[in-house]
Formats: structure tokens, C-alpha cells, sequence
């Protein structure tokens, strides 16, 4: 069964700071990893895919990195924003199986 | 496009009251997702769809049933409501084709139910 795990829960950074956001994943049969953006009671953006064949993605601000032998992903955020400050959400689909499995979001606040 | 559509966007329920969530797609999406959402945590899998006439369950499908008749729809029924069923419902959608570039995941905004 595949268990999803994001640390940190939460975040507080001064702007402009370089962070570091973790998810962990316990079955590395995934087919692939998606990162969300969710703002307060807002439905979720999608930011970066990675495909299991990959081991990174960038989107301007954001670099996404996959290690599927070790199960893990990590999200790099460069020179933090105040606009920042959502929840981040990663998600994991299992080779085969069509679901996807989210972690428990690492909440993250950007101070200005 | 609409996108995933999701209505209504607040409920309230007595307990044992049943209603339907519904959920619907313009993208001609095969795979239809229902997730909840408990206050500070991550997404649970309710129910899953994989094109019409087959569903599945996810992680947590005690106390819903749901119905695939068309690729568009895919409603979510509580029958009984309890005040553990409080919580925010996702519906997503997914393209069958995957691939780099192609973001899997679709959602709507959200339906935020209360049961009392």
C-alpha cells in the first residue's frame, strides 16, 4: 500500500529565501509525481509532473527532483515570495493502479 | 472549457439526511477522481473511475457509492450523513493519455460539506 509522507508540515521564511520542500513515498513503483499549489480554501494547482523515467522538472521559480530508489521528491523553491505562502501538496501515482495517493501538505508562509 | 465542475459549493446535512455531489468534465476525461479533504490535512481517494460503467474503490469509501453512466459525470451519494463526513469533497479528472508535459490531474473547486 502506498503511504505518502511531506515534511515538513509547516513553514515560515523571511522573503527571498531559498527553501526546500519533502515528500517521501513508500512503494517506488510509481509511474508518476505531481506537485500542487493550494491556496486557503481554494481547490489545487498543479505545478510540476515528473514522470518516473525523469529525475527533475523546472518551472520558472520551481525545480522539482524525483529519486524513485529511494523514494523521495523534493521541491525547491528559489528566492521565496510573500505570494508564495500557500499549502503544498505532492501526489503520487502507482505504476498500474490509476490512483493517485496525496501526502499531508507542507503549509508554507512566506514573510515579507 | 469548463474544466471539472462541481456543485453545489456549500451543503449543509442533518445527520441520516442523504444528497449527491456532483461532478462533471468537458475534456472527455476517462479517469474521474472523488477526494475529501479533512481541515489541515492531505487529500483522501473516496472513489475512482477509470471510464464509464467501472468505478472503484480508494482509500476511504465507507458511507458513499458512486455511478459512472456517462464519460462526462461521475456523482458522489452519501447515504446517511454523519458528522464524520464533514469535510471538503474534490472531484478530479485525468486524460488517458500521459506523458512529459501533460499535466494528469484536473480539479474542480470544491464542495464544502457540513453534517450537524
Amino acid at each position: 500500500k502506498q503511504e505518502v509522507t511531506q515534511i515538513p508540515a509547516a513553514l515560515s521564511v523571511p522573503e527571498g529565501e531559498n527553501l526546500v520542500l519533502n515528500c517521501s513515498f513508500t512503494d517506488s513503483a510509481i509511474y508518476n509525481l505531481q506537485w500542487f499549489r493550494q491556496d486557503p480554501g481554494k481547490g489545487l494547482t498543479s505545478l510540476l509532473l515528473i514522470q518516473s523515467s525523469q529525475r527533475e522538472q523546472t518551472s520558472g521559480r520551481l525545480n522539482a527532483s524525483l529519486d524513485k530508489s529511494s523514494g523521495r521528491s523534493t521541491l525547491y523553491i528559489a528566492a521565496s515570495q510573500p505570494g508564495d505562502s500557500a499549502t503544498y501538496l505532492c501526489a503520487v501515482e502507482s505504476s498500474g493502479t490509476y490512483k493517485y495517493i496525496f501526502g499531508t501538505g507542507t503549509r508554507l508562509k512566506v514573510l515579507a | 472549457n469548463a474544466g471539472v465542475t462541481q456543485t453545489p459549493k456549500f451543503r449543509i446535512l442533518k445527520i441520516g439526511q442523504s444528497m449527491t455531489l456532483q461532478c462533471a468534465q468537458d475534456m472527455n476525461h476517462n479517469y474521474m477522481y472523488w477526494y475529501r479533504q479533512d481541515p489541515g490535512m492531505g487529500l483522501k481517494l473516496i472513489y475512482y473511475s477509470v471510464g464509464a460503467g467501472i468505478t472503484d474503490k480508494g482509500e476511504v469509501p465507507n458511507g458513499y457509492n458512486v455511478s459512472r453512466s456517462t464519460t462526462e459525470d461521475f456523482p458522489l451519494r452519501l447515504e446517511l450523513a454523519a458528522p464524520s463526513q464533514t469535510s471538503v469533497y474534490f472531484c478530479a479528472s485525468s486524460p488517458t493519455l500521459r506523458g512529459a508535459g501533460i499535466s494528469p490531474l484536473h480539479f474542480g473547486n470544491g464542495t464544502r460539506l457540513t453534517v450537524t
